[in-house]
């Protein structure tokens, strides 16, 4: 089992949809990650939650709208996508973004499908 | 701009054999850390191990070890005694010294175990 879940595991939406997927970790951590992993290019940062602050957001399209609630749970709101959004979303965790190092967690990832 | 390069997109293994996978990265800090991540086909990003760059002394975890080679940039991962579960995909990631959360990934390297 792991420490990092997310829901839902498969999505498929109409490029009009509004969807959400969901992340939850259970490590205690205070830092929350989302990541994508598209087929022809490396994984790629997406956003960056430390204690429930966005500390960083690599020019990703507004159309992606994160939400950190608590340290536990992190959010990625979905509108008006287009299909080379099509991707595994990962969500991650670690213990505190300052401190050099720290290891990062993911989770099982959220394939995602714009028709 | 810091880049992670693997060479080989696919390898293959027969089981209880040794395989080694490469991983070179470029970058113009000394403070630094590595990290080999592995993807099973459950998609889950699994840490593998990691080493600190101001470590010399290479990193080990039970049947995996890392030969890093600081002046040469170059950060490889051996798998010794390979089981079939070891089949997955392996990603070589560069986390810069005081970096948030901003894991650099490499393309991958498709290993595939044997009977």
């Amino acid at each position: 089992e792991t420490g990092v879940t997310q829901t839902p595991r498969h999505l498929v939406m109409g490029m009009t949809n509004k969807k959400s997927l969901k992340c939850e970790q259970h490590l205690g951590h205070n830092a929350m990650y989302w990541y994508k992993q598209s087929a022809k290019k490396p994984l790629e940062l997406m956003f960056v939650y430390s204690l429930e602050e966005r500390v960083e957001n690599n020019s990703v399209p507004s159309r992606f709208s994160p939400e950190c609630p608590n340290s536990s749970h992190l959010f990625l709101h979905l509108h008006t996508l287009q299909p080379e959004d099509s991707a595994l979303y990962l969500c991650a965790s670690s213990q505190e973004t300052r401190l050099a190092g720290n290891t990062i967690y993911f989770g099982e990832g959220s394939w995602l499908t714009v028709v | 701009a810091q880049t992670v390069t693997q060479s080989q997109p696919e390898m293959s293994v027969q089981e209880a054999e040794t395989v080694t996978l490469s991983c070179t990265y470029d970058t113009s800090e000394n403070n630094y850390y590595l990290f080999w991540y592995k993807q099973p086909p459950s998609r889950q990003m699994i840490l593998v191990i990691r080493q600190e760059a101001y470590k010399q002394q290479n990193a080990t975890e039970n049947r995996f070890s890392v030969n890093f080679q600081k002046a040469a940039k170059s950060f490889s991962l051996k798998i010794s005694d390979s089981q079939l579960g070891d089949t997955a995909m392996y990603f070589c990631a560069f986390l810069p010294g005081g970096s948030q959360g901003n894991l650099i990934f490499g393309k991958g390297t498709k290993l595939s175990v044997k009977p």
